[in-house]
């Protein structure tokens, strides 16, 4: 399986800030990789695939980069309603998720 | 526009099987798209379960394929999974999504918490 592997697992932030979150995958994935959303008691929202197309209806201030084993998402300017966790996911092979990383308010 | 809407037992006795069935409403299952199962123990991460196409073809993930079969009913436009010899390791919420075109799950059911407890 590939290790999807997310930091940090956690932080505090404030509405404006810009935030930058990594995932990294334990063998090459090419662009093989999207982003999702959770809130509480919520499914997943796909945000992002092919590690930097933004999905239909997403704002703009997401955007991911990368490719190969290093990926990030940036919120570029932190909105109340972004404060959730993130996933990456990989589809190179069997999809696999990072262990997530939940964005908390300041 | 299409959605997916979970249904199946709330409670499972361990060693026991564990059956749920996620219907499609707003477009077919006979769609060119992949039929996924992924859960999420409480507090913890997403873990893919398996997938299916209309044809019937499957595809699981290796730590769960021996205990693991998903089916696909075309004329009722739902798909299913079964899960056997559940333990209090496969309580979760379980969710179905459609793979779209770009390989990622642009659409999710809500959600249905199944927990495995005698």
């Amino acid at each position: 399986a590939i290790r999807m592997t997310q930091s940090p697992s956690s932080f505090s932030a404030s509405t404006g800030d810009r935030v930058t979150i990594t995932c990294r995958a334990s063998q090459g994935i090419s662009s093989y990789l999207a982003w999702y959303q959770q809130k509480p008691g919520k499914a997943p929202k796909l945000l992002i695939y092919a590690a930097s197309t933004l999905q239909s209806g997403v704002p703009s201030r997401f955007s991911g980069s990368g490719s190969g084993t290093d990926f990030t998402l940036t919120i570029s300017c932190l909105q109340s309603e972004d404060f959730a966790t993130y996933y990456c996911q990989q589809y190179y092979s069997y999809p696999t998720f990072g262990q997530g990383t939940k964005v908390e308010i300041k | 526009q299409v959605q997916l809407q979970e249904s199946g037992p709330g409670l499972v006795k361990p060693s026991g099987t564990l059956s749920l069935t996620c219907a499609v409403s707003g477009g077919s299952i006979s769609s060119s798209n992949w039929w996924s199962w992924i859960r999420q123990p409480p507090g913890k991460g997403l873990e893919w379960i398996g997938e299916i196409y209309h044809s019937g073809s499957t595809n699981y993930n290796p730590s769960l394929k021996s205990r693991v079969t998903i089916s696909v009913d075309k004329s009722k436009n739902q798909f299913s999974l079964k899960l056997s010899s559940v333990t209090a390791a496969d309580t979760a919420v379980y969710y179905c999504a459609r793979k779209d075109s770009n390989d990622a799950f642009d659409i999710w059911g809500q959600g249905t918490m199944v927990t495995v407890s005698s």
